[in-house]
């Protein structure tokens, strides 16, 4: 069975201020990796993904991510965060063969500060 | 980008009584949704896969007779909480994978039991 670990489960950080959301995950076959982000009382959206490919990925709003196999790491990063950064960012991994069912990890609560 | 919706996205109901989230794709049709459960400041718990035309896998510790789920068409699938108590107060979310191996949520369900 795989599963997901989330590093922190809280990061303050100062708007402007890079950002790093630590991810790591088990397996033993190969999996696919997501971010997502979700904010108060709404669903979760879509961050970035990694398939296949290049290990570094970016998705929305100004993140990225790098697959590290050797690592089985999924850390998500931003460069310079703002405040509409606040929220719960969730990481995940999916087993092709699962049927589209997902392992999500514990959330990091991202929280900007001015 | 794939849509899937939530309705309603917040529900007040009495202690004893049923209550019916519905989960639609609005632009594409999904042979497997899948429901989750989110306490406050906690990841997603997957409560259940729905198959169209097929009964419900549900996940160890869900009791299936307490969340009934239909999926009766390729666009819906609905969870009905039966006798529903103060504890089944939650956050309720959906989501519907693609072909491509995402998935979407929907919006979320705030249920509220009195």
């Amino acid at each position: 069975a795989q599963s997901v670990t989330q590093l922190d489960s809280q990061v303050p950080v100062f708007e402007e201020a890079p950002v790093e959301l630590r991810c790591n995950y088990s397996s033993s076959v190969s999996v696919y990796l997501f971010w997502y982000v979700q904010y108060p009382n709404q669903g979760l959206q879509l961050l970035l993904k990694y398939l296949s490919g290049s290990t570094l990925v970016k998705g929305i709003n100004g993140f990225e991510a790098e697959f590290n196999k050797s690592q089985t790491s999924f850390h998500l990063r931003k460069p310079s965060v703002h405040i509409s950064d606040t929220a719960e960012y969730f990481c995940a991994v999916l087993i092709n063969t699962n049927a589209g069912k997902s392992t999500f990890g514990d959330g990091t609560t991202l929280t900007v500060k001015p | 980008g794939a849509v899937v919706s939530q309705h309603p996205s917040w529900v007040i109901c009495k202690s004893g009584t049923s209550v019916k989230i519905e989960c639609r794709s609005l632009d594409f049709q999904a042979t497997t949704m899948f429901w989750y459960r989110q306490f406050p400041k906690q990841s997603l718990m997957l409560m259940a896969t729905s198959n169209e035309g097929s009964k419900a896998t549900y996940e160890q510790g869900v009791e299936k007779d307490k969340f009934l789920i239909n999926h009766a068409s390729l666009t819906l699938s609905t969870l009905t909480v039966t006798s529903a108590h103060p504890e089944d107060s939650s956050f309720y979310i959906c989501s519907a994978p693609t072909s491509s191996n995402e998935q979407y949520f929907g919006p979320g369900t705030r249920l509220t039991v009195t």
